[in-house]
């Protein structure tokens, strides 16, 4: 069952765009939601992270949406580069609730020149 | 401060084998977690270690199992190798298993191929 639904499942952006990916989820005991970066031959690091109590966060070009009521929230990447080219994942945990993390099914996103 | 180390990198094996993977953790991180990566299931809990002893576990069979040493390093263990089983196997670390799971930091995997 998949908890946390995550569009588009690729994207394409020219630089200096904006690349905006969204993530739905069901579980309303969720109460954190970050952002993971992941390239080719290398683990997920974290990009980003917001909690449920605060609708929007942003850090250098990497902005994070929330809408708790639609039980949405979304990255928003401005002025991509090429170097953003990755694979991006939303997820989902409990607060004190151990390590699970609940992932969505991953975007991969191209920064074309 | 040197990151999550996995060993081996790369792995092939044949079904029915089992494999042993194992995890070092960042230092001073005592809490460690595994994930499963497939392009069809995406990125799968497993389960999570903190003190030697298992805290939580994903919706994975038997067949999947681990332990934690005293100094935090971690081994999973997957016995009866499927074809199904080839995927990345990541771990992750972090200080202590309380507040925010995103506060985890991934090893850059063991990738698994059973033939």
């Amino acid at each position: 069952q998949q908890q946390v639904k995550q569009s588009p499942q690729s994207l394409i952006v020219q630089k200096g765009g904006i690349s905006i990916i969204n993530c739905a989820y069901e579980n309303t005991a969720f109460d954190y939601f970050p952002w993971y970066q992941q390239f080719p031959g290398k683990g997920p690091a974290l990009l980003i992270a917001i909690r449920p109590d605060v609708s929007e966060k942003k850090e250098g070009r990497f902005t994070i949406s929330f809408n708790k009521s639609a039980k949405q929230f979304s990255l928003h990447i401005m002025d991509s580069q090429p170097g953003d080219s990755a694979t991006y994942f939303c997820a989902a945990s409990i607060r004190n609730a151990g390590n699970m993390l609940t992932f969505g099914g991953g975007t991969r996103l191209m920064v074309k020149p | 401060k040197a990151g999550v180390t996995q060993t081996p990198r790369y792995l092939i094996k044949t079904r029915g084998q089992q494999v042993t993977l194992s995890c070092s953790p960042i230092s001073g991180h005592r809490s460690v977690s595994w994930y499963q990566q497939t392009p069809g299931q995406g990125l799968q809990f497993l389960f999570e270690y903190f003190s030697e002893t298992q805290r939580n576990k994903g919706n994975f069979p038997g067949r999947f199992s681990g332990r934690q040493f005293s100094n935090s390093r971690s081994e999973m263990n997957v016995s009866t190798l499927e074809l199904g089983d080839s995927a990345l196997y990541l771990c992750a670390s972090r200080a202590q298993p309380s507040g925010g799971a995103h506060e985890q930091y991934f090893g850059p995997g063991t990738r698994l191929t059973v033939t």
